[in-house]
């Protein structure tokens, strides 16, 4: 699987947009990009996926550039609840096989007043 | 509701004893997983079973055992050979055929080593 590069933290005024970015230069035509969130001492909550089309859902936006080698995860309105640490992954999805996804040390979002 | 639950929450051992730890999901989920967190650091696979009486090595298994005789429940054993066991540990399933790769997790069992 594609390694991925996060910053390490980010901070974001409540109310504004916050836009975290992932570094996949090597990924693969067939590796999909996941993005899920660890509020502190709880497990991971996914968040969106994509291959190479933009996707939106009720959390979250995911933006993937045409050359697929980087994405920009967006949360419109950021609340204080979005404080989480952020796991930028890659891999391929292949059904019918666990989804062993790998987890790095992701980007620690501040939202503040 | 449907979801995975681990338990206990909060454990404490001490050095030499075995322990398990609990994770149930009553998602009809076919993947079951263990991963190990450490304090700021990013999750890694323990252990992993696609089906019912299979399951595979992860990154980090030595030291650390699972069984998988129910579809759904996935205990994992550590060990006295694991020599630093003290961590968070999280449980995830996820769907088999025409899955959309989505893990699932439950809330964690943090275990320390007196």
């Amino acid at each position: 699987d594609a390694k991925t590069t996060q910053p390490t933290s980010m901070d974001c005024a409540e109310g504004r947009a916050a836009n975290l970015p992932c570094n996949h230069s090597t990924i693969s035509g067939n590796e999909y990009v996941y993005w899920y969130r660890q509020i502190h001492s709880q497990g991971p909550q996914y968040i969106i996926h994509g291959l190479k089309n933009n996707e939106t859902n009720e959390m979250a936006s995911l933006i993937i550039t045409e050359d697929r080698k980087s994405s920009t995860l967006i949360l419109p309105h950021a609340t204080l609840r979005d404080t989480a640490v952020y796991y930028c992954i890659v891999r391929v999805l292949t059904t019918g096989t666990a989804s062993k996804l790998t987890f790095g040390t992701g980007t620690r979002l501040q939202v503040t007043l | 509701d449907g979801g995975i639950t681990q338990s206990p929450k909060y454990l404490f051992r001490k050095e030499g004893q075995n322990v398990t730890l609990s994770c149930e999901q009553n998602l009809n989920h076919d993947a079951m997983y263990w991963y190990r967190q450490d304090p700021g650091q990013g999750l890694r696979l323990i252990y992993y079973s696609q089906i019912v009486n299979d399951f595979q090595k992860g990154d980090i298994a030595e030291g650390y055992s699972v069984s998988r005789e129910k579809k759904e429940s996935f205990p994992l054993t550590v060990t006295s050979a694991q020599k630093n066991p003290t961590a968070f540990y999280l449980c995830a399933s996820s769907a088999g055929q025409a899955s959309t790769g989505e893990l699932f997790f439950g809330e964690g069992s943090r275990l320390t080593v007196l």
